[in-house]
């Protein structure tokens, strides 16, 4: 399987405090991005990480990308209630456009 | 912003009956969607890339007889069931992006559940 590794599987923390996401792949990509999926719903986009970037923020968001591992890890600073989803990396792969690999996932509780 | 609408939300039918999901871009054309299914609390596996004016490509393991793709305009892709079965039952999602190159945004429709009963 292509499946990217994600860990934790679950991660529980109180509000205020940062969460860390960590992702692992097997192959080349073009790029990684991070999605967030409410229980039982679709998937939003957080952020895209091209291949040749190794960093990105997007407001609490902060990706690294370290092609060397094949890992990428995803920060969630000052966390709130409202970021209780699950968390998944998707690889763009380069044998195909929009074709995304999906990793595991994690599980993120945060409580007030 | 771009949407990609699912219809319908969740469907419950009869095992041995054909279901169809829709997918439509709606402020968007879309050359290729794709189609994932998810089991409940796993993540999402590709089943195949929708291909707008010929046949779909289906990732290993997936059977193309049993999930029928067809992208009949550059707006909607359907993906139908047929002859259901209960380990059927998933969350299918299909996503869409803008453009034919890599790093433009993937759009996910809402998704849809489907219980085979």
């Amino acid at each position: 399987s292509q499946q990217g590794e994600e860990d934790p599987q679950a991660l529980s923390i109180q509000e205020g405090e940062n969460a860390t996401m960590n992702c692992s792949y097997k192959t080349s990509i073009n790029n990684l991005q991070w999605y967030r999926q409410n229980s039982g719903r679709g998937l939003v986009h957080l952020i895209l990480i091209r291949s040749n970037e190794r960093e990105k923020h997007s407001g609490r968001l902060r990706v690294t990308l370290d092609t060397s591992k094949k890992s990428s890890s995803l920060l969630i600073t000052a966390s709130r209630a409202a970021d209780t989803a699950s968390y998944f990396c998707a690889t763009e792969q380069n044998t195909g456009f929009q074709k995304l690999v999906f990793g595991t996932g994690t599980r993120l509780l945060v409580s007030p | 912003g771009a949407v990609v609408s699912q219809h319908p939300s969740w469907v419950i039918c009869k095992s041995g009956t054909s279901v169809k999901i829709e997918c439509r871009s709606l402020d968007f054309q879309a050359t290729t969607m794709f189609w994932y299914r998810q089991f409940p609390k796993q993540s999402l596996m590709l089943m195949a890339t929708s291909n707008e004016g010929s046949k779909a490509t289906y990732e290993q393991g997936v059977e193309k007889d049993k999930f029928l793709i067809n992208h009949a305009s550059l707006t909607l892709s359907t993906l139908t069931v047929t002859s259901a079965h209960p380990e059927d039952s998933s969350f299918y999602i299909c996503s869409a992006g803008i453009g034919a190159s890599s790093g433009n945004t993937i759009y996910f429709g809402e998704g849809s559940w489907l219980t085979v009963v």
